[in-house]
């Protein structure tokens, strides 16, 4: 099925530094969902867009709904070994209720 | 329940058997989704389901693969003669409702079910 093109794939970074990841995709989206996913876990929902140009904040995250509505970004500032997992972004079309999903970016933090 | 509860949390089957995996929604959400996620895949879309609506099976890879929701709560995912191709985690969500606001089309997950086929 269609996914979307998620980047990086994966980032080994040191605590204290800002993350950066973001998602592309050739079909316009109407929601656009930011997961994070521990080892042994389900996804959990991060944060939510719904208007094209929304920038959203939870905590040191932050997310934006591209204008174009075919991308999104995800920003962790400050990382802590604690953001270990993988985030996934995930897109919804208007009246389609089958979420899109990338191929996430694992990210490991040095303590 | 306080959250999406699936069961069992992992499986060793071999080769040929049949398989059933539980789901257990969040109290009061109309849909369910189950997923497939391979390893190193995203999320893989096998079938929905919403309130007493025929269920969406566009997802499903084979005939092998089938699901049922009974009394509009509880799932179960059947996979008929296991092939070790079938291994991944198998994971259901569930939403509020769809087709009404969009924060009630959001999905929450549970903690899956890893399927080792060998």
């Amino acid at each position: 099925g269609q996914q979307l093109n998620q980047s990086p794939q994966s980032m080994f970074i040191q605590e204290g530094e800002d993350v950066s990841m973001n998602c592309t995709s050739s079909s316009i989206f109407n929601t656009w969902l930011w997961y994070k996913q521990e080892p042994g876990e389900g996804p959990v929902l991060l944060i939510a867009l719904y208007k094209a140009g929304e920038l959203t904040s939870n905590g040191r995250l932050t997310a934006q709904f591209g204008i174009t509505r075919k991308d999104s970004f995800l920003n962790i500032s400050a990382s802590i070994p604690s953001d270990v997992g993988i985030y996934f972004c995930a897109g919804l079309s208007g009246g389609s209720y089958i979420s899109t999903f990338g191929r996430g970016t694992s990210l490991i933090v040095h303590p | 329940g306080a959250g999406v509860s699936q069961s069992p949390s992992n499986k060793v089957t071999e080769k040929g058997k049949d398989v059933e995996l539980r789901c257990d929604p969040i109290s009061g959400h109309t849909a369910l989704y189950w997923y497939r996620q391979s390893l190193g895949q995203g999320l893989e879309f096998l079938i929905y389901f919403q309130g007493n609506s025929a269920p969406d099976k566009s997802g499903l890879p084979s005939d092998r693969f089938s699901a049922e929701r009974t009394g509009g709560s509880v799932s179960t995912l059947t996979i008929q003669r296991t092939q070790q191709e079938d291994s991944a985690v198998y994971l259901c969500a569930s939403s509020l409702e769809i087709g009404g606001w969009p924060s009630e089309e959001t999905q929450y997950f549970g903690p899956g079910t890893r399927l080792l086929v060998l």
